[in-house]
């Protein structure tokens, strides 16, 4: 069965560094999430991409994050100068339509020293 | 945003049927109801989903209140990799044509060998 896959599993890094964590979505679909967990929390919604463009953001993803789809098959969340409390689990998702269930990745941990 | 109440946590014994609750009062008449689960370290997984009937696949059933108000999903035989964060959730349709997906707590089910 084709699921989505994240890498890296778990990325360390320092304060005001930047990340990316890549994402290859299910091969067919066409909408695509970043969503992030802090621990002990709820699942948040950060953002959905699609046609190349972001189709709807949460109030988390401020002007540190950026989302791109480089080439045909990945999708990645950048974060420009990380902070302590970006420290989560981010987890991809992609689905066919936007209105249609989401397949979620394992997820990256991040943890902002 | 319609908001689902679910109890924090359920047990069941392993091989018994589970009944796991979901209140959505504010439900409105567009929204379709979607069970996620999380296992421990794993992103969300897609479980069920439906809009007024009742509803089976090879994971659960999910019977849906004549009302709309509340929902039940129902794991026919639990077994101990169904130990996992269940999540009810309400996919509403935003002002851009696009579909939010909220994360509550969820409910913790634990399953008893």
């Amino acid at each position: 069965e084709p699921e989505v896959t994240q890498t890296p599993s778990h990325q360390v890094t320092q304060m005001g560094q930047e990340v990316i964590l890549r994402c290859v979505p299910i091969s067919n679909h066409l909408y695509f999430y970043w969503y992030r967990q802090i621990l002990g929390q709820k699942v948040e919604f950060l953002v959905s991409f699609y046609n190349n463009e972001i189709s709807e953001k949460s109030e988390i993803f401020d002007d540190q994050f950026s989302v791109e789809r480089p080439d045909g098959s990945n999708f990645t969340l950048k974060i420009r100068s990380t902070k302590l409390e970006d420290s989560a689990m981010y987890f991809c998702a992609s689905s066919e339509m936007d209105s249609l269930s989401r397949y979620f990745g394992p997820g990256t941990r991040l943890t902002v020293l | 945003d319609a908001k689902t109440t679910q109890p924090n946590s359920m047990e069941s014994n392993e091989e018994e049927p589970v009944h796991l609750p979901c209140n959505h009062s504010t439900i409105s008449g567009t929204d379709y109801i979607h069970w996620y689960r999380q296992l421990p370290s794993q992103g969300p997984e897609y479980v069920i989903h439906g809009l007024t009937s009742n509803v089976n696949n090879r994971m659960a059933s999910l019977a849906i209140a004549e009302d709309r108000k509340s929902s039940t999903l129902i794991l026919h035989r639990a077994t101990l990799r169904d130990a996992a964060v269940y999540y009810c959730i309400l996919r509403n349709p935003t002002t851009s044509g696009t579909y939010k997906y909220i994360f509550g707590t969820g409910t913790r089910l634990k399953v008893l060998a």
